[in-house]
């Protein structure tokens, strides 16, 4: 399995963009990286998945470089509502299903 | 657009008691996916089920088990329940059973084991 290093928790002010990286260094080749968004007793909300080079939706946009052993989740113009909980995780394919492995997430703090 | 349907969203049992939690998934979803979520930890997978068919098992408890339906509904029994079984129970659904296939979450099921 490949296991997701994040920073435990990061700091930031309302309309500042915040990037959070995160390392999978024994990503394998058939697997995607995927940020879920979590705020307290609710549950994670998908944000974003890609492959490689960068993928971009309405509310985030990921950098995956050439060797994908690293990510980074880009927020843009971040408000108080996003003070959550973020989560990279790198799916398990194969035989053993979509599951999600949760590791520890990085734990956003918006400040006004 | 229909979300995870989760019930009860609360529940209180004593200890050594059962608990069914259920979870019904987002129309056309196939594969049904349950994490527990204890207090100041991250989701853990415990079990999923793709058309019908369990799929893949976690860090399940022998005192649990889980099926899903020909609905594709999906249920959690949880016998003799233990004070560490404190925890929100996340229920997640999907069209497909692999990486790709994006996971949605319900609301949870916040059980309390006094």
């Amino acid at each position: 399995l490949a296991k997701t290093t994040q920073p435990i928790s990061m700091d930031s002010y309302e309309g500042q963009e915040v990037n959070i990286t995160c390392s999978h260094n024994n990503i394998a080749t058939n697997d995607y990286i995927t940020w879920y968004q979590q705020f307290p007793s609710q549950g994670p909300r998908f944000i974003i998945q890609g492959y490689k080079t960068k993928v971009t939706n309405e509310v985030a946009s990921l950098f995956i470089p050439a060797d994908r052993k690293s990510s980074t989740l880009s927020l843009p113009r971040v408000s108080l509502s996003d003070t959550a909980v973020y989560y990279c995780l790198v799916g398990d394919k194969g035989n053993q299903g979509g599951k999600l492995i949760f590791g520890q997430g990085t734990e956003l703090s918006v400040k006004p | 657009a229909a979300g995870v349907i989760q019930s009860p969203r609360h529940l209180i049992k004593e200890k050594r008691e059962t608990a069914t939690l259920k979870c019904y998934p987002i129309p056309r979803h196939d594969t049904v996916y349950w994490y527990q979520q204890g207090p100041g930890q991250d989701p853990q997978f415990l079990i999923s089920f793709y058309e019908k068919m369990q799929s893949d098992k976690g860090s399940i408890p022998d005192r649990f088990s889980a099926q899903q339906f020909s609905d594709y509904h999906s249920e959690l029994n949880m016998s003799s329940l233990e004070l560490g079984d404190s925890a929100l129970y996340f229920c997640a659904s999907s069209r497909g059973d692999t990486t790709r296939d994006t996971q949605y979450f319900g609301p949870g099921t916040r059980l309390t084991v006094l």
